[in-house]
């Protein structure tokens, strides 16, 4: 089985600031471990994904994310927040490349940005 | 860009009745899935669909929700019988086939909004 732990439902940082989210997995087999975001009123759109290559994975939008095995930990940063960057952020995990396997989601956090 | 479009946005059906919820994947994937989000709460996974059949589903799948394909176009989620606990968000997502050596991003609709009265 796996699952996904967010830490903080909701997060508060200036424009400008430092952004992390933090998301902690657990998976019984190497897994694929991935960030998407939602807007308001929007599906939502992949930022990016580590798929056992780089464990240092770029997005979209200046985010980046690190594979730590050691910690379970798949954190998402971003050096300089934009107002446009308030959304909601889920992590999500899932146990193969693809095809029929469903995401696993975590409860998400909700990002403000602070002018 | 093409994009999972799915119908209606929003409906409110009363506690027992049947609802459909429809989905328009992208043309050229061949994996279907469903995910809910009851308000407040977490995405999660329903069913995949492929090759006209289940895939996989999760245990909230039970006998009260079926999935169909259709026509060549459409990807559907029935509720026969909806319930109160019903209300949420359902999306819609599809990935193209799969090819080794890579991952086959799942690409999720604006989502469908079922109130149950």
């Amino acid at each position: 089985a796996q699952s996904v732990t967010q830490l903080g439902s909701h997060v508060s940082v200036s424009e400008g600031a430092l952004v992390l989210l933090r998301c902690n997995y657990s998976s019984s087999v190497p897994p694929y471990l991935f960030w998407y975001v939602q807007y308001p009123n929007q599906g939502l759109q992949l930022l990016l994904k580590y798929t056992s290559a780089a464990t240092l994975v770029k997005g979209i939008n200046g985010f980046e994310a690190e594979f730590k095995k050691s910690e379970t930990s798949f954190h998402l940063t971003k050096p300089s927040a934009h107002m446009s960057d308030a959304a909601e952020y889920f992590c999500a995990v899932t146990r193969s490349g693809g095809g029929a396997d469903g995401l696993t989601f975590g409860k998400g956090t909700h990002l403000i940005i602070q002018p | 860009e093409p994009e999972v479009t799915q119908t209606p946005s929003h409906q409110v059906t009363q506690m027992g009745q049947e609802v459909i919820l429809r989905c328009v994947p992208i043309s050229n994937h061949l994996y279907f899935y469903w995910y809910r989000q009851i308000l407040g709460q977490k995405v999660e996974f329903l069913v995949s669909f492929y090759n006209n059949e289940i895939s996989e589903k999760s245990e909230i799948f039970d006998d009260q929700f079926s999935v169909e394909r259709p026509d060549g176009s459409n990807f559907t989620l029935k509720i026969r019988s909806t319930k109160l606990e019903d209300s949420a968000m359902y999306f819609c997502a599809s990935s193209r086939p799969m090819t080794a050596g890579s991952y086959n991003e799942q690409f999720f609709g604006p989502g469908t909004r079922l109130t149950v009265l």
